[in-house]
């Protein structure tokens, strides 16, 4: 089965500041990953997923994420924090062997002060 | 194209009533799958459907139930409510055509249900 933390429920970063949200999966069969963001009383947005190739992967407004399978991560990080990026961020894993079902984080809140 | 599209977006229950949620994909989408969200348990798989048929599920009990129309809209169910069953239910549309976990899935804005 596969299954995903969040490190840190609550992440404060400045404005222009380096955001940095933390997920790391577990999975027995080479993991999808995905990073999805919610703002409040909306459903989730992609941001970027990795499925196969580079590891290194870009995403919409600017973010991005790394794919490290010796470290079972996959942080999301973005050069300059946006007053605009502060919601809920939310890491997800899928495989193979469990199809569409995806295995959500529990969710990390960003907040950016001005 | 129009996103994923859900009603009603709002609705308060009773305990022991049922509750029926719709779900319309984006238009060419064969899959939709249904997700509990609670403050307490996060995101939580319901299951999927492909063409009709549930291809997917989550470990839910049995009050809650959905199916799947010809064209491709979805309904969700869940009788006999209880406190617990206030979340948001979240729906989420793929192509379908790969079962390997690999597609992406839109989400629709959600329906906010409150049982009293």
């Amino acid at each position: 089965a596969q299954s995903v933390t969040q490190l840190g429920s609550h992440v404060s970063v400045s404005e222009g500041a380096l955001v940095l949200l933390r997920c790391n999966y577990s999975s027995s069969v080479p993991p999808y990953l995905f990073w999805y963001v919610q703002y409040p009383n909306q459903g989730l947005q992609l941001l970027l997923k990795y499925t196969t190739g580079a590891t290194l992967v870009k995403g919409i407004n600017g973010f991005e994420a790394e794919f490290k399978k010796s470290e079972t991560s996959f942080h999301l990080t973005k050069p300059s924090a946006h007053m605009s990026d502060a919601a809920e961020y939310f890491c997800a894993v899928s495989a193979a062997n469990t199809g569409n079902q995806f295995y959500f984080g529990t969710g990390t809140s960003l907040t950016v002060i001005p | 194209k129009a996103g994923v599209t859900q009603t009603p977006r709002y609705l308060i229950k009773t305990r022991g009533q049922q509750v029926t949620l719709s779900c319309s994909p984006i238009s060419g989408h064969r899959s939709v799958s249904w997700y509990q969200q609670t403050p307490g348990q996060g995101l939580q798989f319901l299951f999927e459907y492909f063409s009709e048929t549930q291809r997917n599920k989550g470990n839910f009990p049995g009050r809650f139930s959905g199916r799947q129309f010809s064209n491709s809209r979805s309904e969700m169910n869940v009788s006999t409510l209880e406190l617990g069953d206030s979340a948001l239910y979240l729906c989420a549309s793929s192509a379908g055509v790969s079962v390997l976990g690999t597609e992406t899935q839109y989400f629709g804005p959600g329906t906010r249900l409150l049982v009293l």
